[in-house]
């Protein structure tokens, strides 16, 4: 089945350090890859996204490029901020659940934490 | 626009209580709705999910169930909580491309 597979944390980085966070993935499609990050106490937001082989998702400074030949979807982000502090999800979307929607699969997170 | 709301956001429950955690969405028709648990180290845990009134897909066998009563609301419940149950529930629901949109998320304590 799918899955998705995330560097470890937590991760603990001072203030305009760069950041990578490996995500890569096994799916028996095409699927459209996510991240997602969630800020303490709340639910998840979806920080970026890419549908096909070779796209680059961006927002708030973060990327990531659907890498096909490698099964990758790592994220990036030049200089992190202490308001960056959060878990972040990668996810592939890939099994149809019906009705024209699909199913997300989730790797388990990793938790990042910025210091000043 | 779609907005998601869940609710309670807090519960402390004893072992054996029943649960009720409800979420609702709103500026959007026939969504695909899920319930998700967060527990600790071990990521986002696919519970159950909907594409229509009373149609619940359970993805993984527990104490728990779903229920879509209406098209934009969906009840996740125990008839009887166990200590395992403890995490952090969120709702979500979707677009055709697989994008979620997540709820405030309810943080469950089973004692």
């Amino acid at each position: 089945g799918d899955s998705v597979t995330q560097m470890e944390g937590p991760v603990t980085l001072s203030e305009e350090a760069f950041l990578t966070i490996n995500c890569t993935y096994t799916a028996t499609g095409y699927p459209s890859l996510f991240w997602y990050v969630q800020y303490p106490g709340e639910g998840l937001q979806l920080l970026l996204k890419a549908t096909k082989a070779d796209d680059k998702g961006s927002n708030k400074g973060f990327e990531a490029t659907y890498r096909k030949e490698t099964t990758s979807f790592h994220l990036e982000k030049g200089s992190v901020q202490v308001s960056d502090s959060a878990v972040y999800f990668c996810a592939l979307s890939d099994r149809y659940s019906g009705a024209g929607s699909y199913q997300l699969t989730f790797g388990k997170g990793t938790k990042l934490s910025v210091i000043p | 626009s779609q907005t998601i709301h869940q609710w309670p956001a807090t519960l402390v429950q004893p072992v054996g209580s029943p649960l009720s955690l409800e979420c609702t969405v709103e500026g959007t028709s026939n969504p695909n709705l899920y319930w998700y648990r967060q527990a600790a180290g071990r990521g986002l845990q696919l519970l159950f999910y909907s594409v229509g009134i009373g149609q619940i897909s359970s993805e993984v066998p527990q104490n728990l169930s779903a229920s879509r009563p209406q098209d934009r609301q969906f009840i996740l419940s125990s008839k009887k909580l166990l200590l395992s149950d403890s995490g952090f529930y969120l709702c979500a629901w979707s677009l055709q491309n697989g994008e979620l949109f997540f709820g405030e998320g309810s943080r469950l304590t089973v004692l």
